[in-house]
């Protein structure tokens, strides 16, 4: 099973919203309303910014929202800030397939 | 507070072995599934492996099927990753996460494989 397909980089200035895409298939992202989104700075853990989908874990900006429509889920960062600088990553449960999760290719966030 | 802090990683040559350690601490461990998941240098975030509560059902990424075993001493509130035949594509930072979601993360530890 491959990785799912996020775009390499988006970019935009603060104060604008941008929207990070993830594309799975009808086996994973499709299948089941478990998708989560994480943010990763330079030499530190991923921090989990969305889980099921769109649901937020306490202590995580409402900025942060997650989508899905069909094979595709989304996140969107509005209000865009210096500090949402970082990479980010989808990850969708994919069953009891081999592998039983798979993570997105990343996506590069830069504030212009 | 939630703490996931791994150990054991280091240098090692291809084809041996190593073994990962993942303290747990501010919450139930017996609660929870645990998993693994590595970072080559670099590169994005990849699925290794995970453990149920109870440590009675496991599930590993094809890559280490058969060379990595998760297990889980719930009376230690530790995780482990017995990583067997240890080859150069194995090279990552090597974290512990907690829960379902993937909720917490450990600040990972470095596993080198090279001569």
């Amino acid at each position: 099973q491959s990785a799912l397909t996020q775009p390499a980089s988006v970019s935009g200035s603060p104060g604008q919203s941008i929207t990070i895409s993830c594309t799975g298939t009808s086996s994973d992202v499709g299948s089941y309303n478990l998708v989560s989104w994480y943010q990763q700075h330079p030499g530190k853990a991923p921090k989990l910014m969305i889980y099921e989908g769109s649901k937020r874990p306490s202590g995580v900006s409402n900025r942060f929202s997650g989508s899905k429509s069909g094979n595709t889920a989304s996140l969107t960062i509005s209000g865009l800030q210096a500090e949402d600088e970082a990479d980010y990553y989808c990850c969708s449960y994919a069953g009891s397939s081999t592998p039983s999760y798979v993570f997105g290719t990343g996506t590069k966030v830069t504030v212009l | 507070e939630v703490q996931l802090v791994e150990s054991g990683g280091g240098l090692v040559q291809p084809g041996g072995s190593l073994r990962l350690s993942c303290a747990a601490s501010g919450f139930t461990f017996s609660s929870y599934w645990m998993h693994w998941v590595r970072q080559a240098p670099g590169k994005g975030l990849v699925w290794v492996s995970r453990i149920n509560s109870d440590g009675s059902s496991t599930s590993y990424a094809d890559s280490v099927k058969g060379r990595f075993t998760i297990s889980r001493d719930n009376a230690k509130n530790t995780l482990y990753l017995q990583m067997n035949s240890l080859r150069a594509e194995d090279t990552a930072v090597y974290y512990c996460v907690l829960g379902d979601a993937f909720d917490i993360w450990g600040q990972g530890t470095m596993v080198t494989v090279s001569s």
